[in-house]
């Protein structure tokens, strides 16, 4: 069975764009997490969807944004980036919904390197 | 809130040294544990969990033990190889609420040297 993939692998944007990332699942998983990992501050909780509805939320600004297909691929959307949003992001993906109490085991992606010049 | 706190690094060890990365936790529910492994340009792979107390996980040689009256799930091997050298994340989940997403400990980075 596939793993979970993330592309791109590696960006490199200067300050005040946009970036998309985009992640799939591994088949049958219906759940997808967003972290975002830098040497700082270490891994944190962006997001989590499922059925397309976003269910948990960590404490992001709102230049963050998510969402999910049908075919619960993901993408995240970085707006208005700044140099500190330079880092690793990290998705994940689970059968059920972590936010239902579900203790499946998330299963990561090998990340999108995002730099931020 | 809810938090990790894990030994800092880095580590090393020599090839067949004993391993213990000391790992205890803050929550407010009955969290599941987990121990992630990211080697060098990858993403996070799992190593090993477990869900209640007293329960062992173990894989690839690797154990930890859930102990609630301690509040700890430390990392143990017996003996380590050069290719355990990798950084170490401790991890729990909250089973039950709102909550569910993984909240990480910084990270152990292990050396091992041949």
């Amino acid at each position: 069975k596939a793993g979970v993939t993330q592309t791109p692998r590696y960006l490199i944007k200067t300050r005040g764009q946009q970036v998309t990332l985009s992640c799939s699942p591994i088949s049958g998983h219906r759940s997808v997490s967003w972290y975002q990992q830098t040497p700082g501050q270490g891994l944190q909780f962006l997001f989590e969807y499922f059925s397309e509805t976003q269910r948990n939320k960590g404490n992001f600004p709102g230049r963050f944004s998510g969402r999910q297909f049908s075919n619960s691929r993901s993408e995240m959307n970085v707006s208005t980036l700044e140099l500190g949003d330079s880092a690793l992001y990290l998705c994940a993906s689970s059968p059920s919904p972590r936010a239902s109490g579900s203790t499946d085991t998330q299963y990561f992606g090998p990340g999108t390197r995002l730099t931020v010049l | 809130g809810d938090s990790v706190t894990q030994m800092e690094g880095p580590v090393t060890l020599s090839e067949e040294a004993f391993l213990t990365i000391n790992c205890t936790y803050t929550a407010t529910r009955y969290p599941s544990l987990f121990w992630y492994v990211q080697y060098p340009g990858e993403g996070l792979q799992l190593l090993l969990k477990a869900t209640k107390a007293d329960d062992k996980g173990s894989n690839k040689g690797f154990e930890a033990t859930y102990r609630k009256e301690t509040t700890s799930f430390h990392l143990e091997k017996g003996s380590v190889q050069v290719s355990d050298s990798a950084v170490y994340f401790c991890a729990l989940s909250e089973s039950g609420g709102s909550q569910g997403n993984l909240i990480f400990g910084k990270g152990t980075k292990l050396s091992v040297k041949p």
